[in-house]
């Protein structure tokens, strides 16, 4: 069965520095992942998403993950972050396709402070 | 912009009221989905259409229904609201073979 652990339920960053937000996966067969994030009372925005490409990924607001199979992590990173930077993350894997839809499994979400 | 609409923003109802919650999506997708997401909880996804097939996840209460009158609209309707059942409940929308889902900006039920 796939899953995702985040491993931070909460992440706290000065603006302007690095952000790193953790995830491990576990999956039978090669995985698609993704980021989603979430600003406070709104829906989720798609960050990136890793569909067995390039294992390093590039997603909006200079956000990117990279996939690693040998240590079954797809963490999200950010060389500078932003005010507006500060919600909640989640990290996705999408299970097997059945019937035409797939099913997305969620991690718990990290929660991203960011403090001037 | 193609995207997935979710009236009302914030909707209220006492316990027991029957409501209903509507998405509607310019996508053109074949597949919508509801999900809901309590405070500082993952979204749990209850069911899902795809085109007119409908489909329940095993743990969704029968207490929730939902309807999809054409590709462009589906509806959550919630018989005898419970306290329990206040949470915000997020559309989202994919293509047939797309593992990518869209999502909307939810709607926020609180019950009295």
């Amino acid at each position: 069965a796939q899953s995702v652990t985040q491993l931070d339920s909460h992440v706290s960053v000065s603006e302007g520095t690095p952000v790193l937000l953790r995830c491990n996966y576990s999956s039978s067969y090669s995985p698609s992942l993704f980021w989603y994030v979430q600003h406070p009372n709104k829906g989720l925005q798609l960050l990136l998403k890793y569909t067995s490409a390039a294992t390093l990924v590039k997603g909006i607001n200079g956000f990117e993950a990279e996939f690693k199979k040998s240590e079954t992590s797809f963490h999200l990173t950010k060389p500078s972050a932003h005010m507006s930077d500060a919600a909640e993350y989640f990290c996705v894997v999408s299970d097997r396709f059945s019937g035409g839809y797939n099913k997305l499994i969620f991690g718990a979400g990290t929660r991203l402070a960011v403090h001037p | 912009d193609a995207m997935v609409i979710q009236n009302p923003r914030y909707q209220v109802t006492q316990f027991g009221k029957p409501v209903t919650l509507s998405c509607s999506q310019t996508l053109n997708h074949n597949v919508m989905y509801w999900y809901q997401q309590k405070s500082s909880q993952a979204p749990k996804l209850l069911f899902h259409y795809y085109d007119k097939d409908f489909n329940n996840e095993a743990d969704t209460p029968d207490n929730f229904q939902s309807r999809r009158p054409n590709t462009s609209f589906c509806f959550l309707d919630i018989r005898s609201p419970g306290l329990g059942d206040a949470a915000m409940y997020l559309c989202a929308t994919s293509s047939r073979g797309v593992e990518t889902q869209y999502f909307g900006p939810g709607t926020r039920l609180l019950v009295l």
